[in-house]
């Protein structure tokens, strides 16, 4: 594919279910990244992926929050027993590692179109 | 712990005119990069351009440039010729290198930028 995809768009859930939002990177990307981004706020990084390992869990916000990530590549960001609170756009990025342009020494996020989760 | 404030919510500009957006930052790191995103309401974030902090010299994309005040912690972005398709949302971001090896962007809060024909 020639972007970050991520589904369902939009998910609208009853307080307490659980969710399941997906993420597909692009091909042969080895860093996945989650962000939440809540009403008139900026990015809020979630989880980071290397292959399959995800060595920087510090942003999820608590326990009922998980993700996976298989054959180094779709990743699932799992929220169980949802709150109004939980409300936001749940954002994908992934990057190549490990490879910096020539002068640069930064890998590019590229972003998918978020899934905008309602709790009600 | 690095902060990033943009103090503008919404800004306006009249076509084809000159808007400067706001952003400043907190960090005692010496080595990071700094970003401005677009995201448009279609949601995808686009990277619009990339400073590093080593160089003095202020990145320019087309129409799209930055000052860049190391000492004073500023980043601000000039958009010239304003274009309708530049309408957005646009996030002012800061990067390190985490204790885990990923790259950690930090971003503020946004300014939403309207366009008037």
């Amino acid at each position: 594919g020639a972007g970050v995809s991520q589904s369902p768009s939009n998910k609208v859930t009853e307080k307490g279910k659980d969710v399941e939002l997906r993420c597909d990177p692009i091909s042969g990307h080895t860093a996945l990244y989650w962000y939440r981004q809540r009403l008139g706020q900026g990015l809020e990084f979630l989880i980071y992926f290397q292959g399959n390992s995800a060595p920087d869990k510090s942003g999820l916000p608590s326990d009922r929050f998980s993700a996976e990530r298989t054959g180094e590549s779709v990743s699932t960001l799992t929220i169980q027993r949802t709150q109004q609170e939980d409300s936001a756009v749940y954002l994908c990025a992934s990057s190549l590692e490990g490879v910096w342009g020539a002068g640069e020494r930064y890998n590019e996020q590229f972003f998918g179109p978020g899934t905008r989760l309602t709790v009600l | 712990a690095q902060t990033v404030t943009q103090s503008q919510p919404e800004m306006s500009v009249q076509e084809a005119e000159t808007v400067t957006l706001s952003c400043t930052y907190d960090t005692s790191e010496s080595d990071y990069y700094l970003f401005w995103y677009k995201q448009p309401p279609s949601r995808q974030m686009i990277l619009v351009i990339r400073q590093e902090a080593y160089k003095q010299q202020n990145a320019t994309e087309n129409r799209f440039s930055v000052n860049f005040q190391k000492a004073a912690k500023s980043f601000s972005l000039k958009i010239s010729d304003s274009q309708l398709g530049d309408a957005a949302m646009y996030f002012c971001a800061y990067r390190i290198i985490s204790n885990f090896g990923n790259e950690k962007l930090t971003f503020g809060t946004g300014t939403r930028l309207t366009i008037i024909p």
